[in-house]
C-alpha cells in the first residue's frame, strides 16, 4: 500500500514571500498521479495542482508551483508571493495510475499560516 | 451546478443512535467516495463506488455502511454511533477516464457522537 507522509505540522510565512511545503511517498508503482489540496477554514477541499509521474516537466499554476522528484519519491508545493488567502491546511495526495476506483491516499496535512 | 452537496453540514448524535449522511452530485460522475478527516490527520477513505451498483471497502470500513442509490447519490449510514465517529465526513465524486480523473468534494458534515 502506498504511504503519504507530510513531515511539517505546521508552516508560517512573511505575505510577499515564498515556502516550500514537504510530500514524500512510498510506493512501488512507475506510474501514478500526485495531487496537492488546500482546505481553508471553510473546510472546502480545492485542487491546487496536479502532476503525471511519466512527466518530467514539474507542473505550475499561477504562483503554485511542485517540485518533483521522481526517484526521491518527493513532491513539494512552492507558494510564491504569498497573500493571506493562501492561510489553510495542505494536502499531500497520490493515486495509483491503474487504480480502478481512482481512490486518493493522503497525507496528513501542513497548517500554512501566513503574517502579515 | 451544484456539483457535490452533503446533507446535513452539523450532526450531534448519542452513543448507540443511528443515522444516514447524505450525498449527490449532479456533475454525472460514476464514481463516489466517502472519506472521513479527524483533527491533524489527512482524510482516509471509508467506502466508495467505482460505478453505480457497486461498492467497495476503504481504509476504514468498520462501523460504516453505504448505499449507492443511483448515479447521483451515495449515502453514508452509522448503525451504532461509537464516540470514535466523531469526526468530519467529506463526500466526493469524480469521473473514471476524464483527464487525472480529478476528485470533487462536497463541503463536508461534522458528526459529533457523546
Amino acid at each position: 500500500a502506498q504511504t503519504v507522509t507530510q513531515s511539517q505540522p505546521e508552516m508560517s510565512v512573511q505575505e510577499a514571500e515564498t515556502v516550500t511545503l514537504s510530500c514524500t511517498y512510498d510506493t512501488s508503482e512507475s506510474d501514478y498521479y500526485l495531487f496537492w489540496y488546500k482546505q481553508p477554514p471553510s473546510r472546502q477541499m480545492i485542487l491546487v495542482i496536479r502532476q503525471e509521474a511519466y512527466k518530467q516537466q514539474n507542473a505550475t499554476e499561477n504562483r503554485f508551483s511542485v517540485n518533483f522528484q521522481k526517484a526521491a519519491k518527493s513532491f513539494s508545493l512552492k507558494i510564491s508571493d504569498s497573500q493571506l488567502g493562501d492561510a489553510a491546511m495542505y494536502f499531500c495526495a497520490y493515486r495509483s495510475f491503474n487504480n480502478a476506483g481512482n481512490m486518493l491516499t493522503f497525507g496528513g496535512g501542513t497548517r500554512l499560516m501566513v503574517k502579515p | 451546478n451544484a456539483g457535490v452537496t452533503q446533507t446535513p453540514k452539523f450532526q450531534v448524535l448519542k452513543t448507540g443512535q443511528s443515522m444516514t449522511l447524505q450525498c449527490a452530485q449532479d456533475m454525472n460522475h460514476n464514481s463516489m467516495y466517502w472519506y472521513r478527516q479527524d483533527p491533524g490527520m489527512g482524510l482516509r477513505l471509508i467506502y466508495y463506488s467505482a460505478s453505480e451498483g457497486t461498492t467497495d471497502k476503504g481504509e476504514v470500513p468498520n462501523g460504516y455502511n453505504v448505499s449507492r442509490l443511483n448515479k447521483r447519490e451515495f449515502s453514508l449510514r452509522l448503525e451504532s454511533a461509537a464516540p470514535s465517529q466523531t469526526s468530519v465526513y467529506f463526500c466526493a465524486s469524480s469521473e473514471i477516464g476524464a483527464a487525472y480523473n480529478e476528485q470533487f468534494f462536497g463541503p463536508g458534515t461534522r458528526l459529533t457522537v457523546l
